[in-house]
């Protein structure tokens, strides 16, 4: 139990679907960041949140709509996605921004399947 | 570009040690950490460097040379539990971390 909590667990959604994966921390930490790990590749940064205000946004498909209300809260809404969206969507949090040995906590992970 | 370098695969024997290297080509260098993760569970904090020389903590230990771009994790007395992947990650200057896609470690009796 990292802290760092994500649900659903798995999501099975066709193409013209629209559904959200939710994630909280119970951490107390700043800044807040959406992955997509797929098999054998790298972690992929999708958004990060610091203060509730977006820093980045590493060209992801407008299919993809993050929202962050809160410092605790994180969102990530979907909608007419393809088959390769199918992957694990890992939320992680961190105290802050950068500043030296800025360890993330991950939340286990939803594993979406896109029919 | 930005690439982490790592092996895909390694085997191991329990009680054994292994190392696992990374190496890494940034836009700036702000830290390396590395992470464990095992099958269907969510990556684990295990190391961070930011000065050259060895970090140990425990039965793993991590290397960096900043001026090789090379890092290591070094696990010793080895236990079947260790069976995971091993993820380095280099913080670039814009505070963003920089993934390798993972070491699979097998540990065989």
């Amino acid at each position: 139990e990292t802290g760092v909590t994500q649900t659903p667990r798995h999501l099975v959604m066709g193409m013209t679907n629209k559904k959200s994966l939710k994630c909280e921390q119970h951490l107390g930490h700043n800044a807040m960041y959406w992955y997509k790990q797929s098999a054998k590749k790298p972690l992929e940064l999708m958004f990060v949140y610091n203060f509730k205000e977006q820093t980045e946004n590493n060209s992801v498909p407008s299919r993809f709509s993050p929202e962050c209300p809160n410092s605790s809260h994180l969102f990530l809404h979907l909608h007419t996605l393809q088959p390769e969206d199918s992957a694990l969507y890992l939320c992680a949090s961190s105290q802050d921004l950068g500043q030296g040995a800025n360890e993330q906590y991950f939340g286990p992970g939803t594993r979406l399947t896109v029919t | 570009g930005q690439n982490i370098d790592q092996p895909t695969e390694m085997t191991a024997t329990e009680g054994a040690i292994v190392q696992i290297n990374c190496t890494y080509q940034t836009s700036g260098f702000n830290g390396l950490f590395w992470y464990q993760q095992h099958a269907g569970e969510a990556p684990t904090f295990l190391s961070y460097n930011v000065l050259d020389g060895l970090e140990e903590k425990g039965r793993f230990s991590s290397f960096l040379s900043r001026s090789k771009g090379y890092s290591y994790l070094l696990l010793k007395e080895l236990q079947m539990k260790d069976s995971a992947s091993y993820l380095c990650a280099v913080e670039d200057s814009n505070y963003q971390l920089i993934w390798g896609a993972g070491t699979k470690l097998i540990i065989k009796p």
